[in-house]
């Protein structure tokens, strides 16, 4: 069966960093998506791995190892805006299906 | 402006109704999707459709019916054969020509069903 686990909730600081752990195991893997939803709102975009190794975008970086099935969002300074669920996502197929996790949700306090 | 629209934002509706949800995109792709989202649960796949007149069910298709006769368009109707309808429910897309698949999602329906 498919299974991503994710953990429930992280409590950071405003400056501080903070990284999200996945773990996956699939029947297939075509690429992990991170995705950011706040409360009530539409996930939108931040990262995709498909290959292994750390990919940086800004505050934001995703990392990704296949042979451990395990992918890692990291994010820096952080502010009060990024306080949201954060979402893994497997792309287990030939094309656009995806897996998601439950979410963790990040609270940034001051 | 290029984007996924769902309406209404907010739904009421009495048990044993069915209702239609509608998802509507001007981005000219294939692919769509409808997720259902529970508190503290992750998307869980409804339907997807990867082109016009196709569609298959995704996990937990129970009680929802879909259609897809415009590439543009894909409503979900929730049935009254579905227990537990009141959710919040997303609709996305993706373009096959992308290498990533990137899926685009509208700004959701909350369905509350009393």
């Amino acid at each position: 069966g498919q299974n991503i686990d994710q953990p429930t909730e992280m409590t950071a600081t405003e400056g501080a960093i903070v990284q999200i752990n996945c773990t996956y195991q699939t029947s297939g893997f075509n690429g992990l998506f991170w995705y950011q939803q706040h409360a009530g709102e539409a996930p939108t975009f931040l990262s995709y791995n498909v290959l292994d190794g750390l990919e940086e975008k800004g505050r934001f970086s995703s990392f990704l190892s296949r042979s451990k099935g395990y992918s890692y969002l990291l994010l820096k300074e952080l502010q009060m805006k990024d306080s949201a669920s954060y979402l893994c996502a497997v792309r287990d197929g030939s094309w656009g299906k995806l897996q998601f996790g439950a979410g963790t949700q990040v609270v940034v306090t001051p | 402006d290029g984007g996924i629209t769902q309406s209404p934002k907010y739904l009421f509706r009495k048990e044993g109704q069915n209702v239609t949800l509608s998802c509507e995109q001007n981005l000219n792709h294939d692919a769509m999707y409808w997720y259902r989202q529970d508190p503290g649960q992750g998307l869980r796949l409804i339907y997807y459709s990867q082109i016009v007149n196709d569609f298959q069910k995704g996990d937990i298709a129970e009680g929802y019916s879909v259609s897809r006769e415009k590439k543009e368009s894909f409503p979900l109707t929730v049935t009254s054969a579905q227990k537990n309808p009141t959710a919040f429910y997303l609709c996305a897309s993706s373009n096959p020509d992308s290498r990533r698949y990137e899926q685009y999602f509208g700004p959701g329906t909350r369905l509350t069903v009393t």
